[in-house]
């Protein structure tokens, strides 16, 4: 079982328009989730990260976690052509042979349409 | 400025080289990681670093070989470069591990024929 899930896409969303972004992650215990954006050919840039205790709202973006179903949300409001890139989730998870590091899921592809 | 920078951006060399990837951070973060991003496998944690001279093993650490003898320094070797070390390679460094969130270099773009 993949520990840290996302549709790899390409979501396709036109101008405007409310991404929607979902990430499943396998660790009931998590208390931290972090979203990067990556370009193609750039490095991973932190979006936002929020903790357990609650959602958290930046600008256009808004990230949101639902315990019981084991997942967080990216939301990105009055989608922009600039938003088009890959959206990674990032989950620190403790692990038996190298401690508690980020495991990052498969990025999803976001395409914003003019 | 302050930042995480990594050097080579780009190598391209020969299987069975050694070749070392370069990074520096100015925050004076205690971590420091090392990870590769391959298609279809994501980015993948090679080792990390909690503090000068303290490395450890990730998920991926096999033919790799790293040292931290100064807090901003974090190199990457390969001992004898394979094919399958095509990759790139992305250095980062947090405050602290766990929790802490991670700024990542430019990466390096690594070729090996």
């Amino acid at each position: 079982q993949k520990e840290v899930e996302q549709n790899s896409g390409p979501l396709s969303v036109p101008e405007g328009a409310i991404a929607s972004l979902n990430c499943t992650y396998s660790d009931r215990g998590s208390q931290s989730f972090f979203w990067y954006r990556q370009y193609s050919g750039k490095s991973p840039e932190l979006i936002m990260f929020i903790y357990s205790n609650g959602d958290k709202e930046d600008g256009r973006f808004t990230a949101q976690l639902n315990k019981a179903s084991q997942y967080v949300s990216l939301l990105i409001r009055d989608s922009q052509p600039s938003d088009s890139a890959t959206y990674l989730c990032a989950v620190p998870m403790l692990r038996d042979n190298y401690g508690q590091n980020f495991v990052f899921g498969p990025g999803t592809r976001l395409s914003v349409l003019p | 400025d302050a930042g995480i920078t990594q050097s080579p951006r780009y190598k391209i060399t020969e299987t069975g080289r050694q070749v070392t990837l370069m990074c520096h951070q100015t925050w004076s973060h205690s971590y420091m990681f090392w990870y590769r991003q391959d298609l279809g496998h994501g980015l993948r944690l090679i080792y990390y670093s909690a503090a000068a001279d303290i490395t450890d093993k990730g998920e991926v650490p096999d033919g790799y070989v790293v040292s931290r003898s100064k807090t901003e320094n974090f190199p990457l070797t390969l001992e004898s470069a394979t094919r399958s070390q095509t990759s790139v390679y992305f250095c980062a460094s947090s405050e602290s591990g766990g929790n802490q969130p991670q700024n990542f270099g430019d990466g390096t773009r690594l070729s090996i024929l």
